[in-house]
């Protein structure tokens, strides 16, 4: 199974600063077709994840520009620019590269 | 609008199943696969396995393959978890999601006890 790690952020995040959160895969998540197959995902409390990128770095539908995914097949960035209150929760990064699907372990955000 | 809308809280005892549903509205089950995740209470999110609802073709996570069976009704547009021999460390909440993850359902908390 492919391994994924996440770091840990230097909470409490200032409201306006950037953050960023890495993922490490134990394993290339490029697929033949020059695709990298990791999505990110904010579990907000209380809610289901909701998914803010993927391909590594296409943002899902109506997820703020502040979001960017960036990485090479085995180490992952998200950046988020200007953080906002509503940005606060626990990241997901997941691997679907192949089966069994993983997701790493989680990166709390909390605000200033 | 797409929606998934999950069945309500169970309450199981050791050794007993329960079955849960996740039934979608607003798009055609056929057209995706459903994934089912769960999380533990104060813990991450752990993928089950997936069903293609189009043929009812299954891949389970290893650690669930002898504990949870995946189904789907495409006639209600439904998709089905059943978890079997119910012990404490299934208590958690239960997770469908499709569409290539852009749709989750609100979840389901199943709580294992005598």
């Amino acid at each position: 199974d492919i391994v994924m790690t996440q770091g840990v952020l230097p909470n409490p995040v200032p409201s306006g600063e950037s953050a960023s959160i890495t993922c490490r895969s134990s394993k290339s998540l490029v697929y033949k077709d020059g695709k990298t197959y990791l999505n990110w995902f904010l579990q907000r409390p209380g809610q289901s994840p909701q998914l803010l990128t993927y391909w590594m770095s296409t943002r899902a539908s109506g997820v703020s520009d502040r979001f960017s995914g960036s990485g090479s097949g085995t180490y992952f960035t998200l950046k988020i620019s200007r953080v906002r209150a509503e940005d606060a929760g626990v990241y997901y990064c997941q691997q679907v590269r192949e089966y069994p699907r993983t997701f790493g372990g989680g990166t709390k955000l909390e605000l200033k | 609008e797409v929606q998934l809308q999950q069945s309500g809280a169970e309450l199981g005892k050791p050794g007993t199943s329960v079955k849960l549903s996740c039934k979608v509205s607003g798009y055609n089950i056929r057209n995706t696969y459903m994934h089912w995740v769960n999380q533990r209470p104060g813990k991450g999110l752990e993928w089950i396995g997936r069903i293609d609802p189009a043929n009812g073709n299954t891949i389970y996570a290893e650690k669930f393959k002898s504990k949870a069976t995946l189904t789907a009704d495409t006639s209600s547009n439904t998709a089905y978890m059943q978890l079997s021999q119910l012990k404490s460390d299934d208590t958690a909440i239960y997770f469908c999601a499709m569409r290539n993850w852009d749709y989750w359902g609100q979840g389901v908390m199943v709580t294992v006890s005598s």
